[in-house]
């Protein structure tokens, strides 16, 4: 079974940093691009990034909100994705989840669409 | 930066038709795809590449696109369709992946 679980969220001062954790299992990890989404409380979905497989060059892209301030990274000896979220402002709070990225596939695997259940981030005073 | 736009609300009785837009320049060039969320839970793949229905998702789910306005379509809309539904694609670069900003669907 295809799997994905986020760690790492929790209660953060504003100004402070995160790392998120996402466990690949079931598929070949390496192979797959990856993206963060994440909702905050009672709003939309909302994309945050996404890494390409190494073959495809290991880059990175982001949504303009959150560029300099978060990294997405990816180690494939570990079937992990990461999110490091320095600054951490209050509008950083919500579910972040991670999710398996097709859209510039050359063909759409609809069973290769994954999510996890997500982690909580609370940017807090 | 890039938009997909979607009306917040859209409304129907048991056994109507549900239809829900997205509009975005680039979506004559982009395939559109559409999630359904219920309160707590991860999002739900209903459409693929505009038009295309997952294994498992009833068949009264549909997605037409045409232009720069893409369109998922519940048939004889049931209860347990309601839910947020979202638009889903990229820019015409294929770098900035965007979602539309949601459109609750109540059956009642």
């Amino acid at each position: 079974e295809m799997q994905l679980v986020e760690s790492g969220g929790g209660l953060v001062k504003p100004g402070g940093s995160l790392r998120l954790s996402c466990a690949a299992s079931g598929f070949t990890f390496s192979n797959v691009w990856m993206s963060w989404v994440r909702q905050a409380p009672g709003k939309g979905l909302e994309w945050v990034g996404r890494i390409k497989s190494k073959t495809e060059g290991g880059t990175t892209d982001y949504a303009a909100p959150v560029k300099g301030r978060f990294t997405i990274s990816r180690d494939d000896s570990k079937n992990t994705l990461y999110l490091q979220i320095n600054s951490l402002k209050t509008e950083d709070t919500g579910v972040y989840y991670c999710t398996t990225d097709q859209l510039n596939a050359p063909v759409y695997y609809y069973y290769m669409d994954v999510w996890g259940k997500g982690t909580t981030v609370t940017v807090s005073s | 930066s890039y938009e997909l736009t979607q009306p917040p609300s859209v409304s129907v009785s048991p056994g109507q038709t549900a239809r829900i837009t997205c509009s975005g320049d680039a979506l004559p060039k982009k395939y559109v795809y559409w999630y359904h969320q219920k309160s707590g839970q991860a999002p739900v793949l209903v459409i693929y590449e505009d038009i295309k229905r997952p294994s498992g998702i009833p068949e009264r789910f549909s997605g037409s696109s045409l232009g720069t306005m893409a369109t998922l379509t519940i048939s004889e809309a049931q209860v347990e369709d309601e839910a947020d539904y979202y638009c889903y694609s990229t820019d015409s670069s294929g770098d900035q992946s965007v979602f539309g900003g949601g459109t609750k669907l109540t059956v009642l």
